[in-house]
């Protein structure tokens, strides 16, 4: 079966422009988490939903961002009015129902430059 | 004080040696323990899981759990230069709706 699916892979925008982040789970996951890793760094927790209900927003880094997940599968990361700063590899990970904190199955992420 | 803590190294092995990656968590009812490994440029990828006190063996990896101590760590026996890479632990929290958080990783060298 598919992974974790994210798109772009690569997306280079200007400073103060919009961006869409995609993420398809693998099918039945109801865990889906987005993490963002700047270069060198470690993973740095936005957001988690499980199925379309996100209990855990405390990672957003600003009003910016956000995040929705539709149907408990597709999930989009927004980023308004980018910045420099924004510059990461954004990563998305799903898990399975069941048992509490299953492993999580981490896409390719999509690699974000703001210029 | 930081959710899951881990040395950020560069922690470096001969060949052959045995490597040991250390984790340390703050929620005490903390109940799933992971180790990632992550080469550059690429994503994680789950090594071990562990839930119970003592030692999960895997081929040449061992996880070792301790809850009261609140350390999960990970061996790496007979370390080979295709084991160098990033090496994350994260840990389950029951405090954040059993949310995943991520130490910041330690980066391992093994040297031919």
């Amino acid at each position: 079966g598919a992974g974790v699916s994210q798109s772009p892979s690569n997306k280079v925008t200007e400073k103060g422009k919009d961006v869409e982040l995609r993420c398809d789970p693998i099918s039945g996951h109801t865990a889906l988490y987005w993490y963002r890793q700047s270069l060198g760094q470690g993973l740095e927790f936005l957001i988690y939903f499980q199925g379309n209900s996100a209990p855990d927003k405390s990672g957003l880094p600003s009003d910016r961002f956000s995040a929705e997940r539709t149907g408990g599968s597709v999930s989009t990361l927004t980023i308004q009015r980018t910045q420099q700063e924004d510059s990461a590899v954004y990563l998305c990970a799903s898990s399975p129902p069941g048992r509490a904190n299953s492993p999580l199955h981490f896409g390719n992420g999509t690699r974000l430059t703001v210029t | 004080q930081k959710e899951v803590e881990q040395n950020s190294g560069p922690l470096s092995v001969p060949e052959g040696a045995i490597a040991s990656l250390n984790c340390t968590y703050s929620d005490r009812v903390s109940q799933s323990f992971f180790w990632y490994r992550q080469y550059s440029g690429k994503s994680p990828e789950l090594i071990m899981s562990i839930y119970s006190n003592g030692d999960k063996e895997d081929g040449r990896f061992t996880a070792q759990l301790n809850k009261a101590s609140q350390y999960v760590s990970l061996l790496i026996r007979d370390s080979q230069p295709s084991d160098s890479a990033t090496y994350l632990c994260a840990v389950g929290v029951p405090a954040l709706n059993n949310d995943m958080r991520f130490g910041a990783g330690t980066r391992l060298t093994v040297k031919p």
